[in-house]
């Protein structure tokens, strides 16, 4: 069964104090990992696509990378506007391949104190 | 700005009333997605579409659940009659739906419906 599992649940940083959150998932013929940012009250804000090993994405303070079993969403330097609920989802391995639904892991709360 | 509109915002319901959400995805999309949002189960998939027809809505309680899209501008999600353990945010996503290609299956979301049944 395709899982997607995140951690850690929630984590607390100091403005400017850099960290990871870790990605993990179990499925087969991966065709792409998306993060996306959910804020309080909003739906989730599409953030970055990965699609094979040692690919990386960057946005300002945000760095997304990939290996065969997990991804890392790096925060550099985080501001207090960073805090936001991180998620990251994988197609579900249907339909061979085409747009079915992505199976979300249930999230990183980020809160970045100032 | 291409966004999906969700509507309500909120709804608040007594148990036993029908519920109807609506979301109306970016245009040119053909791909429609109901996801629920819970604390304990996260996002879950209750049903989608691709270009108006049902793909899979194994998610979704028949009993009391139906989505439908009666064209391409709206998609619909019922629920009847609403019990209090449906009390959840309910997102649309949209997308274009190409087979596997690289930055064709992005989902864009919906700011969601608050349903709380009471």
């Amino acid at each position: 069964e395709d899982q997607v599992t995140q951690s850690p649940e929630a984590l607390r940083l100091q403005e400017g104090e850099s960290s990871s959150l870790n990605c993990s998932y179990t499925v087969s013929g991966l065709r792409g990992l998306f993060w996306y940012r959910q804020d309080p009250g909003k739906g989730p804000e599409f953030l970055f696509t990965l699609y094979s090993a040692g690919e990386e994405k960057e946005k300002e303070r945000l760095k997304a990378t990939l290996t065969k079993k997990e991804s890392f969403l790096h925060i550099t330097a985080p501001k207090p506007e960073d805090s936001a609920t991180y998620l990251c989802a994988v197609p579900a391995q249907n339909y061979g391949g085409s747009q079915g639904n992505l199976i979300f892991g249930k999230g990183t709360k980020l809160s970045v104190k100032p | 700005d291409a966004r999906v509109t969700q509507t309500p915002r909120h709804k608040v319901t007594e148990m036993g009333q029908e519920v109807t959400m609506r979301c109306q995805p970016i245009l040119g999309h053909n791909t429609v997605f109901w996801y629920r949002q819970t604390m304990m189960q996260g996002l879950e998939l209750l049903a989608y579409f691709r270009n108006r027809a049902p793909l899979d809505d194994s998610g979704m309680p028949k009993d009391r659940f139906s989505a439908e899209m009666p064209d391409a501008t709206l998609a619909t999600l019922k629920i009847q009659p609403s019990e209090p353990r449906d009390s959840a945010v309910y997102f649309c996503a949209s997308g274009l739906g190409d087979r596997g290609l690289k930055g064709k299956n992005i989902q864009y979301f919906g700011a969601g419906t608050r349903l709380s049944v009471l």
